[in-house]
C-alpha cells in the first residue's frame, strides 16, 4: 500500500499568490482530514470529509480557505490570496469507518508564504 | 479543546521508563497515541476506547480512566528509536476515526 500520499512536499510562494495541496488518500478508507501543524498551534483540524461530503469545516480559519473531494481518491486544499501567517506544515489523514480505526497521515506540505 | 499533555518534555537514558499524561476537559470515548519525528508525518501507537485498555505498539502501552477523563502513556525500557514528539488525539465517537483533536505535544528524547 502507497499510504496518504501528498504533494508538493514543499511550496514556497509570494503574500496574494494562489496556492493548491494536492492528498491522495489510502484506498478504502471513507474519511479525509486536514490538518495544520505550527509551533504555536500544535495540530488543527481544519476539515474532514466523509464518502467525499465535507462534515465539518469549523476550523477553516477563513473563506481564504476552501477544500473539495471530487472523488474518493483525490482532495484539494486551496488558499486564495495566501499570507505569510498561513505558512505551516499541512497534513492530509485518512481513516476507515470500521471499529479502532487510526489516522493515517501522509508526509505533508510545508508551505512558506513570504 | 485541546486536550493537554504533561510532562511538555523529558529526557531519558536508554532503559528508562517514562509516562506521559493526557487531560481532557471533555468527557472521553477514544483516545489515539501517535508519535512524530523530527520533519516526518505523525505514527500510529494506539487507541484506547471506552471502557477498554489496549496494548499496540512494542514495549509501549497505555491506560484509560474515562472517569478522570485522561490517558496515560507508558514507555517501558526506552530505546534510542522512542525519541521523537507524541500526541494524545481525542475523539468524540468510540472508534471511528473522525474529528480528533491533538493534544499539546511531549517532546521525548531518549541518550545513550
Amino acid at each position: 500500500d502507497a499510504g496518504v500520499i501528498q504533494s508538493p512536499r514543499h511550496e514556497v510562494t509570494e503574500m496574494g499568490q494562489e496556492v493548491t495541496l494536492r492528498c491522495k488518500p489510502i484506498s478504502g478508507h471513507d474519511y479525509l482530514f486536514w490538518y495544520r501543524q505550527t509551533m504555536m498551534r500544535g495540530l488543527e483540524l481544519l476539515i474532514y470529509f466523509n464518502n467525499n461530503v465535507p462534515i465539518d469545516d469549523s476550523g477553516m480559519p477563513e473563506d481564504r480557505f476552501s477544500a473539495k473531494m471530487p472523488n474518493a481518491s483525490f482532495s484539494t486544499l486551496k488558499i486564495q490570496p495566501s499570507e505569510p501567517r498561513d505558512s505551516a506544515v499541512y497534513f492530509c489523514a485518512s481513516g476507515w469507518t470500521g471499529g479502532n480505526s487510526p489516522l493515517h497521515f501522509g508526509n505533508g506540505t510545508r508551505l512558506t508564504v513570504t | 479543546q485541546q486536550p493537554v499533555q504533561s510532562p511538555q518534555a523529558v529526557i531519558l537514558r536508554e532503559g528508562e521508563d517514562a509516562v506521559i499524561n493526557c487531560s481532557s476537559s471533555k468527557a472521553l470515548y477514544s483516545v489515539h497515541w501517535y508519535r512524530q519525528k523530527h520533519g516526518e508525518a505523525p505514527v500510529f501507537l494506539m487507541i484506547l476506547l471506552k471502557g477498554g485498555e489496549q496494548k499496540g505498539h512494542e514495549k509501549i502501552s497505555a491506560s484509560f480512566n474515562e472517569k478522570k477523563q485522561q490517558s496515560s502513556l507508558y514507555l517501558t525500557a526506552s530505546q534510542l528509536s522512542y525519541s521523537g514528539t507524541y500526541f494524545c488525539g481525542t475523539g468524540p465517537f468510540t472508534g471511528t476515526a473522525s474529528k480528533l483533536t491533538f493534544g499539546t505535544g511531549t517532546r521525548l528524547q531518549v541518550t545513550l
